[in-house]
This record gives C-alpha cells, sequence and structure tokens, in this order.
C-alpha cells in the first residue's frame, strides 16, 4: 500500500481565516513533506519533516505553519493568507529522508483558494 | 541546485503514436525519477532509475537513463487516451528533491 491521503479536498477560505490541512501516511515512512503548485508550474518544496522534525524549511512565509503531531500525520496551518497563495498543496512521504532510492509518494492534493 | 529541463513543453499526439520525453540535467543524476500527473491531482510515482545505461518498463512506459546519467528518456509505445497528462522528472540534490519543468501530453481519440 502507497497510500497518502489528504483533507480536504478542496478548501475556499478567507484573509481572516484560520484552516489547516492535513496529510496521512500508514506506510511507516519518516520523512513527510509539503509541496505548492501553481498551475502550469511544477511542484515547489515547502517543508520537510524527517522523524517528527522539521528539517527544511524553504523560506517559507510565517503564515504557513508546519506541524508533525506524529509519524503518521502532517498538518499544515494556514492563517491570514493572501490570494496569491491559491495552491494545490501536496504532501508526500518517503521512507528515509537520505539515502537511495528515496521515493517520494504523494497524496491527491488540496486545492486552495484564498478570496 | 539541481536543474533538470524537459523537452517538449507539451506534446499532442494521436492515440497509438509512439512519443517520446527527454529531462537532462545540468549535473550528474544519482537517482531520477518520473512521475505523471492529472490536472490538479497528485502524483503517480512511474519509476526510478539509478545507474548509468539502467532501462525500465511498466505497461507500455519505458524509461532509459544514460551512461553518463545526465539525461533520462520517457518512451510511451502505441499511446492511448489514459496515458494523457503531465509527466515530470525529479532528482535529489542532497536532502533536496528538485521536479523537472514538465511535459504535458494529449492524446487524441
Amino acid at each position: 500500500d502507497t497510500e497518502v491521503t489528504q483533507t480536504p479536498k478542496h478548501l475556499v477560505m478567507g484573509m481572516t481565516n484560520k484552516k489547516s490541512l492535513k496529510c496521512e501516511q500508514h506506510m511507516g515512512h519518516r520523512a513527510m513533506y509539503w509541496y505548492k503548485q501553481k498551475a502550469k508550474k511544477p511542484p515547489e518544496l515547502m517543508f520537510v519533516y524527517s522523524y517528527e522534525k522539521l528539517s527544511i524549511n524553504e523560506s517559507v512565509p510565517s503564515r504557513f505553519s508546519p506541524e508533525c503531531p506524529n509519524s503518521s500525520l502532517l498538518n499544515l496551518h494556514l492563517h491570514a493568507l493572501q490570494p496569491e497563495d491559491s495552491a494545490l498543496y501536496l504532501c508526500a512521504s518517503s521512507q528515509e529522508l537520505a539515502g537511495s532510492p528515496n521515493t517520494q509518494y504523494f497524496g491527491p492534493g488540496t486545492r486552495l483558494t484564498v478570496l | 541546485s539541481q536543474e533538470l529541463e524537459q523537452s517538449p513543453q507539451s506534446l499532442i499526439v494521436q492515440e497509438g503514436k509512439n512519443l517520446t520525453i527527454n529531462c537532462t540535467s545540468s549535473k550528474t543524476l544519482y537517482g531520477l525519477y518520473w512521475y505523471k500527473q492529472k490536472y490538479g491531482e497528485g502524483l503517480i510515482f512511474l519509476m526510478m532509475l539509478q545507474k548509468g545505461g539502467e532501462e525500465k518498463s511498466h505497461e507500455k512506459i519505458t524509461a532509459k537513463l544514460d551512461e553518463k546519467k545526465q539525461q533520462s528518456s520517457l518512451h510511451i509505445t502505441a499511446s492511448q487516451p489514459s496515458h494523457a497528462g503531465i509527466y515530470l522528472c525529479g532528482a535529489y540534490t542532497g536532502n533536496q528533491f528538485y521536479f523537472g519543468t514538465g511535459t504535458s501530453l494529449t492524446v487524441i481519440p
């Protein structure tokens, strides 16, 4: 089983709202990732967690706040977003952060619209 | 950072035709991953190549990594509408993963 689940599938929020995106995997993977994808562009890495600790933060604005409560769950808390933050947010997981091969398995994504 | 250039940027083919997508790296590749994405959906892992000269196949899709490990090609034989989507190559530089520029494939029935 290589399934990564994400909820919600779609989210519409105002600029003053607070919302969270959720990602879950039960493959025993110890690395989890958040990506942002704008239309017609490849995904861009936002955050990486390894063994529940933040390993990589790609200079993402503080209005995005990641959280890894346990090895199976990854959240992305959203607050005071801007319309330009509207995008597809993808979660992925892999066995480890380092080592080869290190295939990332992706969830279906959350389509976020900020009004 | 790793730079992965894909060509062509987009491709429109008639059903049944063969096609090739290329992924060229500015650096030596130590692992090259191919993914497929339907519009607005998640990425589906296709295959991973590690060794120079390696070739892998899955159903009608074949991927190769050249001997110098700086270019990979993805070949689809007898394309079908189900092959339509965006194909992305990707590779690690250290612990960070970078995607190629993407190739959009349309298959006309």
